[in-house]
């Protein structure tokens, strides 16, 4: 099956600082991925859908200031968590809709991030 | 509006306990399609199946089978001969065919001892 991958798959920072995330699908191009966010022992819940080349659109309750999102080219959104706080420590997971296959989603293997 | 419920928080059985996961969801539409994840530990996502509203027949894949019953708006599943390895939480999802966004339900946990 397709690839996505993220990266980093861990990272700690410092109250305050921005964090960047990257998502890329490997082997086929994406125009949609989403970005979800899942708090331990909960479920997944979107944060965000990312179009290439247009503005990313937030659910309900997610800061689009805080939450930034780029998907500047087919194999690559990123999301960065700016001036992250210790209730932003979660586990980030994108997946990615080929371009070449509407019905089909796939995941990347996730981003743990601990703010302390 | 969609919603996903997996009434069961945890589930423990014994290896090789027959175990069933129940999962409602609720649409309006009448075309969407239903999704089986396993997070492991690690917590990457593995893919089980997707099934399409139109499509009702059941599923059986090696110890794993599916039940979808549209009256009861209910897709089940089912690991036989269950596992240590089967370990893990289970995820339902919904997807409505005119959207790509999943839907997940909040979760079922399984925990297989030896």
């Amino acid at each position: 099956g397709a690839v996505v991958s993220q990266h980093p798959s861990r990272v700690i920072c410092k109250s305050g600082t921005s964090v960047k995330i990257e998502c890329r699908s490997l082997d086929f191009q994406a125009t949609t991925m989403f970005w979800y966010r899942q708090f331990p022992k909960q479920s997944l819940m979107l944060m965000a859908t990312s179009n290439e080349g247009s503005k990313a659109t937030y659910e309900q309750g997610v800061e689009k200031d805080k939450f930034l999102i780029n998907h500047a080219s087919l194999t690559l959104s990123t999301l960065t968590v700016t001036s992250a706080h210790p209730e932003d420590s979660s586990f980030y997971i994108c997946s990615a809709i080929p371009e070449s296959s509407y019905n089909e989603q796939f995941f990347g293997p996730g981003t743990r991030l601990t703010v302390l | 509006a969609q919603k996903v419920t997996q009434a069961q928080t945890e589930i423990s059985v014994v290896e090789k306990e027959d175990v069933t996961l129940d999962c409602v969801y609720e649409t309006r539409d009448t075309t969407y399609y239903l999704f089986w994840y396993k997070q492991p530990p690690s917590g990457e996502l593995v893919f089980l199946i997707r099934r399409n509203s139109f499509d009702e027949q059941n599923e059986i894949s090696g110890r794993y089978s599916w039940n979808f019953q549209k009256s009861t708006s209910s897709f089940n599943f089912t690991i036989t001969a269950s596992q240590v390895v089967d370990s893990a939480v289970y995820f339902c999802a919904l997807r409505n065919t005119g959207f790509q966004k999943l839907v997940f339900g909040t979760g079922t946990r399984l925990l297989v001892s030896p």
